[in-house]
């Protein structure tokens, strides 16, 4: 089972920031917080992953609540292409041990 | 980088064929994971291997379903006899599995079956 919460959907206006919210409060210390999207019929792709810190890469941060049970993606300016699902997962083991349960997501939908 | 690579993109077959899925994984990747995504279940996590060797098989629906990974290159997915609630979109990804964080998967563009 998905040990993740998000709203099914939302949207924002092109340009705009996309702030999508996520909340995953039966975590554990050592679990990570990944994000990954998935375009219209294509395979699901990374986008970023924390720990306690937040994190910035090319294509967002992603913020994490110091008690850990919650984080937020930002978009900082979506474009129409940013209109994806997109997954929280917490990602449950290390190494090789681990693997990803994917929940249904939060629909971002980017206006013109 | 070629990415993950998936064939055939599409199947369509009748009940009861046998269907094989295949994948080449980014190379010097060592995990492999085999997903399937249907608008009822969303993605699942059918099986996955690390080092060639399966570590979770628990996602596999039933004995109609086996994978494989000969090599660190080359997996396979079998559907023996195949049923029309098989059809499905079956993704293939890879990471490089490593003790903190990292393990970013890649997947591949999917294969669609279609089972009738």
């Amino acid at each position: 089972d998905a040990k993740t919460t998000q709203p099914p959907s939302m949207d924002c206006a092109e340009g705009r920031a996309a702030n999508l919210p996520c909340n995953h409060s039966t975590i554990s210390g050592n679990e990570y917080v990944y994000w990954y999207r998935q375009i219209h019929s294509q395979g699901p792709q990374y986008i970023i992953h924390g720990l306690k810190n937040n994190e910035t890469n090319e294509m967002a941060s992603l913020i994490i609540t110091e008690d850990r049970k919650s984080s937020t993606l930002i978009l900082p300016h979506a474009t129409l292409r940013d209109t994806a699902v997109y997954y929280c997962i917490v990602r449950v083991g290390t190494g090789a041990n681990s693997k990803l349960t994917f929940g249904k997501g939060i629909t971002l939908s980017v206006r013109p | 980088d070629a990415g993950v690579i998936q064939s055939p993109r599409h199947e369509v077959t009748e009940m009861g064929q046998e269907v094989t899925l295949r994948c080449k994984p980014i190379s010097g990747h060592n995990s492999l994971f085999w997903y399937r995504q249907t608008m009822m279940r969303g993605l699942e996590l059918l099986i996955y291997f690390n080092n060639n060797v399966p570590i979770d098989d628990s996602g596999m629906p039933e004995d109609r379903f086996s994978a494989k990974m000969p090599n660190a290159s080359f997996s396979t997915l079998k559907i023996q006899p195949s049923e029309p609630r098989d059809s499905a979109v079956y993704f293939c990804a890879s990471s490089l599995a490593g003790t903190q964080g990292g393990g970013e998967q890649y997947f591949g563009p999917g294969t669609r079956l279609t089972v009738t």
